[in-house]
């Protein structure tokens, strides 16, 4: 099965750095997701990693680490739209490749 | 990026009812489509899985005579709530991935079922 931590909440100020760590115990690893969810809506892709190091992406970097079961997403410049809840979900290496999804951090970004 | 449409939006209904909900990849053919569950303040739960023209595998736990799922072609999945109760108002996700680009799920916009 899958084991996803991820801490539940965050504050952090407008034009500020943070990370979101998450860590993951799987029985199969294919895959780190990243997504962002706004109240009452449906997640959407921020990133994806499958191999060690970290893939940049405008505002938005996330780091995998594969041994240590680690993942980080690192926002920068943050504005106030970016308070949402942010989702680590992995992928299993399953015949379906179920991705398997943390119970989300929600970040509140403050002026 | 790919578009997965889900309709109806929102739905509310009697209890004892069955409601179905659809789901669409719109500019892609969706081999694996995924249906998800997320209660207030919670994960997204995975029910099941299903590929085009068999049977969904589902989550320990989901019912698979209450939840129906049909993924009769690779651009359409449907889910139907069979005899909803109370307890079954969440809000629905789908999700589909295409063959070519298996790196990326995406996600549908949601279906908010309300059961009186």
């Amino acid at each position: 099965g899958q084991n996803i931590d991820q801490p539940t909440e965050m504050t952090a100020t407008e034009g500020a750095i943070v990370q979101i760590n998450c860590t993951y115990q799987t029985s199969g690893f294919n895959g780190l997701f990243w997504y962002q969810q706004h109240a009452g809506e449906a997640p959407t892709f921020l990133s994806y990693n499958v191999l060690d190091g970290l893939e940049e992406k405008g505002r938005f970097s996330s780091f995998l680490s594969r041994s240590k079961g680690y993942s980080y997403l690192l926002l920068k410049e943050l504005q106030m739209k970016d308070s949402a809840s942010y989702l680590c979900a992995v992928r299993g290496s399953g015949g379906y490749q179920k991705v398997t999804f943390g119970i989300g951090t929600k970040l509140q970004v403050i002026p | 990026g790919a578009v997965v449409s889900q309709h109806p939006s929102r739905v509310i209904c009697k209890s004892g009812t069955s409601v179905k909900i659809e789901c669409r990849s719109l500019d892609f053919q969706a081999t694996t489509m995924f249906w998800y569950r997320q209660f207030p303040k919670q994960s997204l739960m995975l029910m099941a899985t299903s590929n085009e023209g068999s049977k969904a595998t589902y989550e320990q736990g989901v019912e698979k005579d209450k939840f129906l799922i049909n993924h009769a072609s690779l651009t359409l999945s449907t889910l139907t709530v069979t005899s909803a109760h109370p307890e079954d108002s969440s809000f629905y996700i789908c999700s589909a991935r295409d063959f070519v680009g298996q790196e990326t799920q995406y996600f549908g916009p949601g279906t908010r079922l309300l059961v009186l």
